[in-house]
């Protein structure tokens, strides 16, 4: 039973478009949301969080989208670099202790120059 | 500063054998995970340490998985009698406690044979 679903398993964008990567959850106690990037052979990196008192987080070229009446959230990125080629990790957690941290299956984003 | 470091980076080992993975984290980091990525899976919560408390071990799959964090630093992940299926990399992240980004090693592959 996932409490965090990621849907897409791959996305492909070409280079200078924005790439949206989508999460649902199940949970509605879940109130805060992280994204984790993970190269190849390495662990996985915080990116960019939200609470759910919030609907929108932008921290340069990321910005993560909340929609709590549909428990989905999106991240967005603009404009997409190659660099940005990785699996990322939708999470998610309930206050106040975000002690576990539930994480998605992951989408592996590919930017094609 | 030093990261989160995991030993060893792979390990391959024959099934009903036992093994032990090593963790080291953030040097004052407090809390300690460790999660589970098998093939095309996302991360799986394991087992958690917080300072002196009780671990929260409610993710370990089976009484062959046990784990030990000494001196509230160095981390050991056991898994006893290995059969296939725990073939994954096992990650381990620190923090510097509650709500706080956990910063992730490279893992450890596993590979049952």
């Amino acid at each position: 039973d996932q409490q965090v679903k990621q849907n897409s398993p791959s996305l492909s964008v070409q280079e200078g478009r924005i790439s949206i990567l989508n999460c649902d959850y199940t949970n509605s106690m879940f109130d805060y949301f992280l994204w984790y990037k993970k190269y190849p052979a390495e662990g996985p990196t915080f990116l960019i969080s939200i609470s759910s008192i919030k609907d929108k987080n932008e921290d340069g070229r990321f910005t993560v989208f909340l929609n709590k009446s549909a428990k989905h959230l999106s991240l967005h990125i603009v404009p997409s670099q190659p660099g940005d080629s990785a699996v990322y990790f939708c999470a998610a957690s309930v206050q106040p202790s975000y002690d576990k941290v539930i994480f998605g299956p992951g989408t592996s984003l590919s930017v094609i120059p | 500063g030093a990261g989160v470091s995991q030993s060893p980076s792979n390990k391959v080992t024959e099934k009903g054998k036992d093994v032990e993975l090593r963790c080291d984290p953030i040097s004052g980091h407090t809390a300690l995970y460790w999660y589970r990525q098998s093939l095309g899976q996302g991360l799986e919560f394991l087992i958690y340490f917080q300072g002196n408390s009780a671990p929260d071990k409610s993710g370990l799959p089976s009484d062959r998985f046990s784990a030990e964090r000494t001196g509230g630093s160095v981390s050991t992940l056991t898994i006893q009698r290995t059969q296939q299926e725990d073939s994954a990399v096992y990650l381990c992240a620190s923090s510097q406690g509650r709500g706080r980004t956990q910063y992730f090693g490279p893992g450890t592959r596993l590979l049952v044979l």
